[in-house]
């Protein structure tokens, strides 16, 4: 079965604290992994796209990679600003050519000034 | 410009009523998504429409009812509201139908059956 898991359920850092979260997969043939970024009362807001094991992403503080299980989202440096609920989804097979995205319960980051 | 928008944000009904959620997206996208997210955060897909063509139908009960009027519209209406349907609502588009383009969302209407 199609599966995602993200670790650690909830983090907290101090400002400036560089730490990772985990999103480990199980799917028949991964067709893409994404990672959402979600605030409080909001819809989830894109981040990033990973097709194959050795990619890596980066968008300002956060830096994405995908092994052939899990993925990492890096935070380096974090600040207040970057508290936030963060999902990580990957395309699995629904039927014929339809894909679906099938998401992990998220990571619920705060970081602390 | 707000690219996904739903209507409405908040819905506090009572047990047995029906009820509409409504969802627009001006990004030009052909396929449009459903999902629920639950107390604990977790999303899950409902639906998916593509061109007015439903494609992909999740196990939802029946009291849900999907309709797409046009490709930039899609409505979602619940019968007879059971305080489980508690949850916030999604809408979603993105730009193909096999659904490996990045699907962008709407903010959400937050439904609470009493």
């Amino acid at each position: 079965e199609d599966q995602v898991t993200q670790s650690p359920e909830a983090l907290r850092l101090q400002e400036g604290e560089s730490s990772s979260l985990n999103c480990s997969y199980t799917v028949s043939g991964l067709r893409g992994l994404f990672w959402y970024r979600q605030d409080p009362g909001k819809g989830p807001e894109f981040l990033f796209t990973l097709y194959s094991a050795g990619e890596e992403k980066e968008k300002e503080r956060l830096k994405a990679t995908l092994t052939k299980k899990e993925s990492f989202l890096h935070i380096t440096a974090p600040k207040p600003e970057d508290s936030a609920t963060y999902l990580c989804a990957v395309q699995a097979h629904y039927g014929g050519a339809t894909n679906k995205l099938i998401f992990g319960t998220g990571t619920l980051l705060a970081v602390q000034p | 410009d707000t690219a996904v928008s739903q209507t409405p944000k908040y819905l506090v009904t009572q047990m047995g009523n029906d009820k509409s959620i409504k969802c627009e997206q001006n990004l030009g996208h052909d396929t449009m998504y459903w999902y629920k997210q639950d107390s604990k955060k977790f999303l899950k897909i409902m639906f998916s429409y593509n061109n007015k063509e439903l494609i992909i139908n999740e196990t939802v009960p029946n009291r849900f009812s999907p309709k797409s009027p046009d490709k930039a519209h899609l409505n979602l209406h619940i019968n007879s509201l059971e305080l489980g349907d508690s949850a916030v609502y999604f809408c979603a588009s993105s730009q193909d139908i096999a659904g490996l383009k990045t699907q962008y969302f709407g903010p959400g209407t937050r439904l609470l059956v009493l």
